[in-house]
């Protein structure tokens, strides 16, 4: 697509359930990162693929976060057993994959959830 | 963790006036880029400077590189009101994998 699209926009949630947010990169980019950026703050780091290989997830908080991008393009961001402390906006880039480490991240609007 | 640090957090100034903010960082890099995000939407690419490079211009923006002191300043000339928005600088690993966000400096051009 033309940018990077997120969604849903806005969830709310209950504490204890599941939520699932998506992100469509652009077409041509080879990698995807997920970010979780609190109010005021950067984004902090939580994983990237690189087409549908994972090679860091380092940055996920606790194991009840996973992510996906089976094909390579589409990517998932699972979040189990919802925590208020969940509650931030989710952001998803994508970039080429640029030999020489020079490539640009180009963000989405972001999913912000929101756990009662 | 975030490696960047942006320092002010936050700088108010009136339009037409220079606007300064800098980053350190703490590992060896391969680029340093500098973002901006306005009001809670997407982060958007403003630059890019390489390890090996000190200084950079684009339009108003002029960004220096010091990879001794391991900091790099953004400078924005002439400030528009349209320039109000939150600016972060961004590290790359060397692999050129790895981007690692400061907190930020937010910025308030009055007019």
């Amino acid at each position: 697509g033309a940018g990077v699209s997120q969604s849903p926009r806005y969830k709310v949630t209950k504490r204890g359930q599941d939520v699932t947010l998506r992100c469509d990169p652009i077409s041509s980019h080879a990698t995807l990162y997920w970010y979780q950026q609190a109010l005021g703050q950067g984004p902090e780091f939580l994983t990237y693929f690189n087409y549908e290989a994972q090679p860091d997830k380092s940055g996920l908080p606790s194991d009840r976060f996973s992510a996906e991008r089976p094909e390579g393009s589409i990517s998932t961001l699972t979040i189990q057993r919802t925590e208020q402390r969940d509650s931030a906006m989710y952001r998803c880039a994508s970039s080429l994959l640029s030999v020489g480490g020079t490539g640009e991240l180009f963000f989405g609007e972001g999913s912000r959830l929101t756990v009662l | 963790s975030q490696q960047g640090e942006e320092d002010p957090q936050a700088l108010s100034i009136q339009e037409g006036e220079n606007a300064t903010m800098n980053c350190s960082y703490k590992t060896s890099i391969n680029n340093l880029q500098w973002y901006r995000q306005n009001s809670g939407r997407g982060l958007v690419h403003l630059i890019l400077i390489r390890s090996n490079e000190r200084e950079k211009h684009s339009g108003r923006l002029r960004v220096t590189l010091d990879t001794s002191k391991k900091s790099s300043s953004l400078l924005i000339t002439a400030s528009r009101a349209a320039d109000t928005a939150s600016y972060f600088c961004a590290t790359v690993d060397n692999y050129g994998q790895n981007f690692v966000f400061g907190p930020g400096t937010r910025l308030s051009v009055l007019p």
